[in-house]
């Protein structure tokens, strides 16, 4: 069974372009969540979507943005890059929220860098 | 306080021994409790899920102490190939409408020397 899938797996940007992340969660799995994590550190939660709605939103400004398609698909979008906006970003998809234990699975990640 | 605290390592250990990894949590009202591994450059995975029972996989051991906030993994008998970097993770539920925050720890970085 194919797992998380995510587009493209590496990205070069410069400071105050937009970028946009894809991400295909496991078939069946209706939550995504994007997560952001930068050398040395944990990943930090940045959104959650649930059946196309947000459901929840880490401590990242109003650049960072996303969306979830009827396929359950998600888009991460970020605008005017930084070069702190370097980092492996991750989506995670799950089965139920609302299952406990909520367990992700993650995708290989975005390596994006901002130059 | 961090949400989410461990020690970083770098924890060497020779094949063979054991090792136990400790992790505590600031909100009492989290709900669930993982043990993640994550190989260098690639994405966590999830290596279990704690209860507060405990529970066992093979070589592997997960506490939980909601009493003290307090997490621990132990991995018995390592094995090279369990050198990574482990990472505690905490899911606390927002509300009842699918609103679920997973926290993440920084991780501890574990080398198994031959």
């Amino acid at each position: 069974d194919a797992g998380v899938t995510q587009s493209p797996t590496h990205l070069i940007k410069t400071r105050g372009q937009h970028v946009t992340l894809r991400c295909s969660p496991i078939s069946g799995h209706k939550s995504v969540s994007w997560y952001q994590q930068v050398l040395g550190q944990g990943p930090q939660f940045i959104f959650q979507y649930y059946e196309k709605e947000e459901r929840g939103r880490g401590n990242f400004p109003d650049r960072f943005s996303a969306r979830q398609f009827p396929n359950y698909s998600s888009e991460l979008n970020v605008n005017a890059l930084l070069l702190g906006d370097s980092a492996l970003y991750l989506c995670a998809s799950s089965l139920d929220p609302g299952g406990q234990p909520y367990e992700q699975y993650f995708g290989p990640g975005t390596r994006l860098t901002v130059t | 306080r961090k949400e989410v605290e461990q020690d970083p390592g770098p924890f060497n250990v020779p094949e063979g021994a054991t090792v136990a990894f400790n992790c505590t949590y600031s909100n009492s009202a989290s709900q669930s409790f993982f043990w993640y591994r994550q190989d260098c450059r690639k994405e966590p995975k999830l290596l279990m899920s704690v209860y507060s029972s405990g529970n066992e996989d093979g070589r592997f051991t997960a506490q939980l102490n909601r009493a003290s906030q307090y997490i621990s993994l132990l991995i018995r008998d390592s094995k090279l190939s369990d050198s990574a970097t482990y990472l505690c993770v905490v899911n606390l539920r927002i509300s009842n409408f699918g609103n679920e925050k997973l926290t993440f720890g920084t991780g501890t970085r574990l080398t198994i020397i031959p």
